[in-house]
């Protein structure tokens, strides 16, 4: 089975400060592995996705994340944080081991941008 | 409309009303899904219908019946709902294949009364 660890449900940062949420997977198969962006009262937005093709993986809003096998992680990160960051982000995992395109996400974790 | 849009936005029923939710994606995908979410919970997968079948039903109570008509169109219809089923729902629809990104409707916030 798939699953996804998101460390620190709640992150804090100052206005331009490094922004780095960590994500954590297990799954038996190489996976497919996904940053979601929701910012209130809205859907999640894809931010970014890891397909194999390249362990560093740039997305939108200046955000990108790491595949690190050896740690099983996929955490996301930004240099400098903008107010509009504010959100709650989630990471989830993909792969072959299930039916359909199942996801299996993370419980999330609400960013905090600081002035 | 582009990508994924539901309706309504909002919708405030009693236990014993019944009501439906649309969710449309206009993206040519395959493959559609309703999930639940509710605060201080991860997503919660409800249903996953892959060209108009439902492919999974994640022990979703009977009050929660969805329908798929064709690829671009899902309900979820609601009846005789608890205060506890009061959260956002969320529509997604993707390619359909098994890694294939979702994409995500805004949600229809519900609160049951």
């Amino acid at each position: 089975a798939q699953s996804v660890t998101q460390l620190g449900s709640h992150v804090s940062v100052s206005e331009g400060a490094l922004v780095l949420l960590r994500c954590n997977y297990s799954s038996s198969v190489p996976p497919y592995l996904f940053w979601y962006v929701q910012y209130p009262n809205q859907g999640l937005q894809l931010l970014l996705k890891y397909t194999s093709a390249a362990t560093l993986v740039k997305g939108i809003n200046g955000f990108e994340a790491e595949f690190k096998k050896s740690e099983t992680s996929f955490h996301l990160t930004k240099p400098s944080a903008h107010m509009s960051d504010a959100a709650e982000y989630f990471c989830a995992v993909s792969g072959a081991e299930t039916s359909g395109s199942r996801l299996t996400f993370g419980e999330g974790t609400q960013l905090t941008v600081n002035p | 409309e582009t990508g994924v849009t539901q309706t309504p936005r909002h919708l405030v029923m009693g236990m014993t009303n019944k009501k439906s939710l649309k969710c449309e994606q206009h993206l040519g995908h395959n493959a559609m899904y309703w999930y639940k979410q509710s605060a201080k919970k991860p997503l919660e997968l409800m249903f996953v219908y892959n060209f108009k079948e439902q492919t999974e039903n994640n022990s979703v109570p009977s009050r929660f019946s969805p329908e798929c008509p064709n690829s671009s169109h899902l309900f979820l219809h609601l009846h005789t709902l608890q205060p506890e089923d009061s959260a956002l729902y969320l529509c997604a629809s993707s390619q359909g294949d098994g890694t294939d990104t979702q994409y995500f409707g805004p949600g229809t916030r519900l609160t049951v009364l």
